[in-house]
């Protein structure tokens, strides 16, 4: 059975603080990772699409990293903002055929405090 | 105009109904999804095509059908509606399996 976790799974911050947190997936049958920001009220909408065993992607102050080899994402918010509050979600993918897998995490819920 | 559109927004019905689900997108892209989020919030995956084809089917119920009529529809037909399918369910679609996903806003199905 594959798994993703991520932890933690749920974060408060406060306004202006730095924070990361972990996916956690398969090292074998890795095709690419997503991370997804899901607003409430709102549908998921794409951060970054990783692929590459030692990427690292950054949009303004969120920033990721990934290792493929010992099956472990990491997200970084720097300077939390109240607009970053959303659940962050990690989509391990294993392939593109017919036997490819999309397995979501359950989402590490973050509030930033004003 | 939206890029993943789903219609209806929300569907309440009788169990042992037949029901559709409608998605759009207007992105050209190739990949499409269904998506169901179970009470748990989890979001799992029921099924994915490309370019109308079938390439992903996870192990849900045959009563669940999509069906492709070109690569900017994807409409889920769900036959027998049972109380265990109350859920929200997302449409998405991609450029291909490796690009990012663009969701849809869900489709609240709720089973009396």
């Amino acid at each position: 059975i594959l798994n993703v976790e991520q932890s933690p799974q749920s974060l408060h911050v406060q306004e202006g603080d730095s924070t990361n947190f972990t996916c956690s997936f398969p090292s074998s049958n890795f095709y690419a990772l997503h991370w997804y920001r899901w607003e409430t009220a709102k549908s998921p909408e794409a951060l970054f699409v990783m692929t590459l065993n030692g990427d690292e992607k950054k949009k303004g102050r969120i920033s990721a990293t990934l290792n493929t080899k010992e099956g472990y994402s990491y997200l970084y918010i720097k300077g939390s903002q109240p607009e970053d509050s959303a659940t962050y979600l990690c989509a391990f993918i294993t392939g593109y055929s017919s036997a490819s897998k999309i397995i979501f995490g359950s989402g590490t819920r973050l509030s930033i405090r004003p | 105009d939206t890029a993943v559109s789903q219609t209806p927004k929300y569907l309440v019905t009788q169990m042992g109904n037949d029901k559709s689900i409608k998605c759009e997108q207007n992105l050209g892209h190739d990949t499409m999804y269904w998506y169901k989020q179970d009470s748990k919030k989890f979001l799992k995956i029921m099924f994915s095509y490309n370019n109308k084809e079938l390439i992903i089917n996870e192990t849900v119920p045959n009563r669940f059908s999509p069906k492709s009529p070109d690569k900017a529809h994807l409409n889920l037909h769900i036959n027998s509606l049972e109380l265990g399918d109350s859920a929200v369910y997302f449409c998405a679609s991609s450029r291909s399996g490796d690009q990012p996903q663009h969701f849809g806003d869900g489709t609240r199905l709720s089973i009396l």
